[in-house]
């Protein structure tokens, strides 16, 4: 069976500190890779998505960015945080063309910028 | 665009009825349909595909209308368990979803 993790589970950072969130999936191959934001009370805001290593789509111009450098591995990052970076971070997988789309997100992280 | 949910928040008794909406201004190729408990991620539920099926899961059903870009999700003889944010999800033929405003709904005992 798949599985998907997230780390760290909970972050607190100071405004102007770099960032890093890392996302794995287990038990599936080239999956598609989605990192979203969900501001606390809102909803869901895609910022990347991949279908492939190295491949990105940015959905928000912002002071993220993602990287994937291998099949079941994304990464967000940031050089300097915002105080609206803060948010829950969601990772989430599908099976791309294989499937019909659905996806399963990870446990997410609880990002506090201060 | 974003797909539009009504109600924005609904309460129930235990047992009760509900329906929830999610219309979009977009053709879609399928509806996809989630669940957020406070504090959790997002759970997939189901997903409707283009041809106006409906599905289940457990007592919880749903249809998709092509024609009127619009699902509907059915709640029935609700339980404590159903109490949450509910999700539509919009897939107009990329590889990616776009998320409705979502609906609370608070089954009480």
């Amino acid at each position: 069976s798949q599985t998907i993790h997230q780390w760290p589970a909970t972050l607190v950072q100071p405004v102007g500190s770099p960032l890093s969130l890392e996302c794995t999936v287990e038990g599936t191959s080239n999956p598609n890779l989605y990192w979203y934001r969900q501001a606390a009370g809102r909803g869901l805001q895609l910022l990347f998505y991949s279908v492939g290593i190295g491949q990105i789509s940015s959905e928000v111009p912002q002071n993220l960015s993602a990287s994937r450098p291998q099949d079941r591995q994304f990464i967000l990052s940031s050089k300097k945080l915002l105080l609206s970076d803060s948010g829950f971070y969601l990772c989430a997988w599908s099976s791309g063309l294989r499937g019909k789309g659905e996806q399963y997100f990870g446990p997410g992280t609880r990002l506090t910028v201060t | 665009q974003q797909p539009v949910q009504s109600p924005q928040a609904v309460i129930l008794r235990e047992g009760e009825d509900a329906v929830i909406n999610c219309s979009s201004s977009k053709a879609l190729y399928s509806v996809h349909w989630y669940r957020q408990k406070h504090g959790e991620a997002p759970v997939f539920l189901m997903i409707l595909l283009k041809g106006g099926e409906q599905k289940g899961h457990e007592k919880i059903s749903a249809s998709f209308n092509e024609k009127k870009q619009q699902s509907s999700l059915y709640l029935t003889a609700s339980q404590l368990s159903y109490s949450g944010t509910y999700f539509c999800g919009t897939h107009t033929g990329f590889q990616k979803l776009v998320f409705g405003t979502g609906t609370r709904l608070l089954v009480s005992p």
